[in-house]
């Protein structure tokens, strides 16, 4: 596609429930990241995937988060058993890989409120 | 590892004033430097961005960024600012030998008053 595109742009889910985010990037990008901004927040790495593998899962908060990428490309990242920190922004950012990094394209972002 | 820093949280500036948002990086090896700007409800899109070459890097809206080695520095500037500038900015870094992942400061929030 054009641009990065993330669904839901928002979503509210009571505490408990698990979530789904996810994540379709540029065509061609082979690396995707997943970050969060929370409140007042800069931005918190979350996963890096290299078409479908995560060499750098570091950023994952607990393991109620994990995040897949089927054929290179869509990324889901799942939250299990939702709990109030969880809320904030989850932005998605691919770029096009060869050997070097010249900056990301991101999304808009999903908007996570947990109730 | 890489870290940024950006000093000012918000920067309040009037109307076709000057501007100046700060940042400072650490790394034990070479970076490659950028700017992102967030508009409301919005994603992060690239401001400008430094690889090589000119220390002095023009970028989109008028913005520029000066690279300064000695002062690990990588400061915004607009000479004058307009309404529709407010937004937060962020600065990142990402070494320029290996990595694929951008470090990102703890951006600014810039609020252009009329």
């Amino acid at each position: 596609g054009a641009g990065v595109s993330q669904s839901p742009s928002n979503k509210v889910t009571e505490k408990g429930k698990d979530v789904e985010l996810r994540c379709d990037p540029i065509s061609g990008h082979t690396a995707l990241y997943w970050y969060r901004q929370s409140l007042g927040q800069g931005l918190e790495f979350l996963i890096y995937f290299q078409g479908n593998s995560a060499p750098d899962k570091s950023g994952l908060p607990s393991d109620r988060f994990s995040a897949e990428r089927t054929g290179g490309s869509v990324s889901t990242l799942t939250i299990q058993r939702t709990q109030q920190e969880d809320s904030a922004v989850y932005l998605c950012a691919s770029s096009f890989e060869q050997g070097q990094t010249y900056g990301y394209t991101f999304g808009s972002g999903t908007r996570l409120t947990v109730v | 590892a890489q870290s940024v820093t950006q000093l000012d949280s918000q920067v309040p500036v009037f109307e076709e004033a000057p501007v100046e948002l700060r940042c400072n990086y650490s790394s034990s090896v070479s970076v490659y430097l950028f700017w992102y700007v967030q508009y409301p409800n919005q994603g992060l899109q690239l401001l400008l961005k430094y690889l090589s070459g000119s220390t002095l890097v023009k970028g989109i809206n008028g913005f520029e960024a000066e690279f300064n080695k000695s002062q690990t520095s990588f400061h915004l500037r607009k000479p004058s600012v307009h309404i529709s500038d407010t937004a937060e900015y962020f600065c990142a870094v990402k070494p320029n030998n290996a990595g694929n992942m951008l470090t990102f400061g703890g951006g600014t929030r810039l609020m252009v008053k009329p």
